[in-house]
């Protein structure tokens, strides 16, 4: 049972435009959400999270909405850049949990 | 610093060899963890460890065998491994093993691994 869906495998966006990346889950227990980026053959970078207790949270061109009743989180990237082109991973816990859930991934190509 | 360090980056064995991956973080944090990645896949948890003690084992093989030497070191000891095992293997430390404000996972580059 997945119970992070990232429902996109793939994503294209001219440069400059707006990239938005979506998360679907199913767990109400869920209160702290994440998005990492991943480059190949390198680790997945921390990109930016959320509390449940908020619905938005901005850092620089990266800004992370918060939908609870919908069981939905998005990630805006504005304006997109080429160097943005990587694999987008959305996670998921539980309060007090010890452990990351992360859906499949889904993966942005920046076109100039 | 939010540097995780692995090494090797990558390493070819055969099923009967032994070998050792290692990660080494110097951010003070006290729970590092094993992932364990195939292509096209998310990382699965394999083991976390919360100052220096096993406190995840997700059901892991005996083929893989973790250690803690201390807080800055975590090393994957392999045995005898299949095929199938090939993935990359990533390392992630966090200042402590809950999830939540300033308990973020930060991931190292990854060992790739191949088994023959």
């Amino acid at each position: 049972d997945q119970q992070v869906k990232q429902n996109s495998p793939s994503l294209s966006v001219q440069e400059g435009r707006i990239s938005i990346l979506n998360c679907d889950y199913t767990n109400s227990m869920f209160d702290y959400f994440l998005w990492y980026k991943k480059y190949p053959a390198e680790g997945p970078t921390f990109l930016i999270s959320i509390s449940s207790i908020k619905d938005k949270n901005e850092d620089g061109r990266f800004t992370v909405f918060l939908n609870k009743s919908a069981k939905h989180l998005s990630l805006h990237i504005v304006p997109s850049q080429p160097g943005d082109s990587a694999v987008y991973f959305c996670a998921a816990s539980a309060k007090g949990a010890q452990k990351l859930v992360f859906g499949q991934g889904t993966r942005l190509t920046i076109n100039p | 610093d939010t540097e995780v360090t692995q090494t090797p980056k990558h390493l070819v064995m055969g099923m009967t060899n032994k070998k050792s991956l290692k990660c080494e973080q110097h951010m003070g944090h006290r729970a590092m963890y094993w992932y364990k990645q195939k292509a096209k896949k998310p990382p699965e948890l394999m083991f976390v460890y919360s100052y220096e003690k096993l406190s995840i084992n997700e059901s892991v093989p005996s083929r893989f065998s973790p250690e803690c030497p201390n807080s800055s070191l975590l090393n994957l000891h392999l045995h005898a491994l299949q095929p199938e095992d090939s993935a990359l293997y990533l390392c992630a430390s966090s200042r402590r093993q809950r999830v939540g404000w300033d308990e973020t996972q930060y991931f190292g580059p990854g060992t790739r691994l191949l088994v023959l």
